[in-house]
């Protein structure tokens, strides 16, 4: 199983440039999330699913945009890039509900996609 | 108010010491907790997940107190390995999988 593949792993853009970072997972999780990371901040939620075609805003939503056609894939869209946008993006996925020897909540992470916006 | 607060660190100590870290949530309503940990330019890795009861794993123990809306980390005997960040998550929003939410992380460092 290759769990959560974040791509790309490393992306420069230019102010008011569009990009898509791409997650997909295949491990039939319902539950989908992004997260960005700055430096002394944590993790902060920018979006999550809790199921195909369906998605809600986190703590840090604006500037970007998610969908969820499918169970696997659940891409982050970055519609007009900004410097503050620079940072570490996490996709991480989840059941989203407890069963046996795996647990509700408890989230696999991709490898991490560094952003830089310039 | 940050949604979870924890001790923001950096913590330094020398190996065999015991550490403990804190923190703490606003919404009375999560029902899930745990710890994860991070490792340099890593993604972060669950370490342990937090019950009611308390629990320990190995070196490692949890405990939960709900009153106080508060969750800890006690680490015995530290390993060099052990130097890493620690993150604090909460789902705010029951049991189900929903707003789950890192705190800011607290930074551990073993000495030899």
């Amino acid at each position: 199983n290759a769990g959560v593949t974040q791509t790309p792993k490393f992306q420069v853009l230019k102010t008011g440039q569009s990009m898509t970072l791409q997650c997909a997972q295949d491990m039939n999780h319902e539950y989908m999330s992004w997260y960005r990371q700055d430096p002394g901040m944590g993790l902060r939620l920018i979006h999550y699913s809790v199921g195909a075609g369906i998605t809600d805003q986190g703590e840090v939503p604006n500037g970007y945009n998610v969908s969820r056609s499918t169970t696997e894939d659940f891409p982050l869209r970055l519609l007009s890039a900004a410097p503050s946008q620079t940072s570490v993006y996490f996709c991480a996925s989840s059941y989203l509900r407890d069963r046996a020897h795996s647990g509700a909540n408890v989230l696999t992470f991709g490898a991490g996609s560094r952003l830089t916006v310039l | 108010r940050k949604e979870v607060e924890q001790d923001p660190g950096p913590f330094n100590v020398p190996e065999g010491a015991t550490v403990a870290f804190n923190c703490t949530y606003s919404n009375s309503a999560s029902q899930s907790f745990f710890w994860y940990r991070q490792d340099c330019r890593k993604e972060p890795k669950l370490l342990m997940s937090v019950y009611s009861s308390g629990n320990e794993d190995g070196r490692f123990t949890a405990q939960l107190n709900r009153a106080s809306q508060y969750i800890s980390l006690l680490i015995r005997d530290s390993k060099l390995s052990d130097s890493a960040t620690y993150l604090c998550v909460v789902n705010l929003s029951g049991s189900s999988a929903s707003k789950i939410i890192f705190g800011s992380g607290t930074r551990l460092s073993i000495r030899p």
